[in-house]
């Protein structure tokens, strides 16, 4: 079965860089989740969309932003990189707002800031 | 790939004996909360949950317990096997999405 894919697995970027993170969900899914987590961290919820618009909003720095397309894939653009940006970065997606339908993880994407 | 969880508490159990995984949880106005694995290299994957109205939910090869008078949560993995060793986070949520609070993970390390 078709899993969320997340590219790109590895990404080294320098301090003050930009980065594009990209999610595509299982097919037929329509909500997209991004967490972060840190080396040794809990993952923290960073924002989500449900049907190409913003649902909800955690602790994402304003640096971070971003969207859902048309084909329900969801990118996290990342300015003005931080040491502290270095984490891996985890989308998951489902159907409809609830929790009827499950919540599918990525493998993520281990963004690296030196 | 580097491991997930490089200062988590461990468990280490024997193959084949039951290991059990705790977590105490935040919020008491949660209503559902789920058990992930996380194996190194990837992302969190469910193992099973429970909504706030029960006690306890078994799953093959696992049990569930919840505490709502303390808030805590415990997960029972039986006949521990080598592909259990992972780092193991409750989740909790508040509300409707999936904007789940997940509490400090676990590793468990099985020995054979």
């Amino acid at each position: 079965a078709a899993g969320v894919i997340q590219s790109p697995r590895h990404l080294i970027k320098e301090k003050r860089e930009t980065a594009t993170l990209k999610c595509y969900p299982i097919p037929r899914h329509d909500t997209v989740y991004w967490y972060q987590q840190g080396p040794g961290q809990d993952p923290q919820f960073l924002i989500s969309f449900y049907e190409k618009m913003q649902s909800d909003k955690g602790s994402i720095p304003d640096r971070f932003s971003a969207q859902q397309f048309s084909d329900y894939h969801s990118e996290l653009n990342m300015s003005s990189l931080e040491l502290g940006d270095s984490a891996l970065y985890f989308c998951a997606s489902t159907s409809g707002t609830g929790k009827e339908s499950p919540l599918h993880f990525g493998n993520g994407t281990r963004l690296t800031v030196t | 790939g580097e491991s997930v969880g490089l200062h988590l508490p461990t468990l280490s159990v024997q193959e084949g004996d039951n290991s059990i995984i705790n977590c105490a949880y935040s919020n008491s106005a949660s209503d559902y909360f789920i058990w992930y694995k996380q194996e190194s290299g990837k992302g969190p994957q469910f193992i099973i949950d429970i909504r706030s109205n029960m006690d306890k939910r078994q799953g093959q090869r696992v049990t569930v317990l919840l505490n709502k008078t303390v808030k805590h949560l415990s997960l029972q993995i039986a006949a521990t096997q080598p592909g259990d060793s992972a780092v193991y986070f409750c989740a909790e949520v508040m509300d409707s999405s999936y904007k789940l609070i997940f509490g400090s993970g676990t590793r468990l390390l099985v020995r054979p």
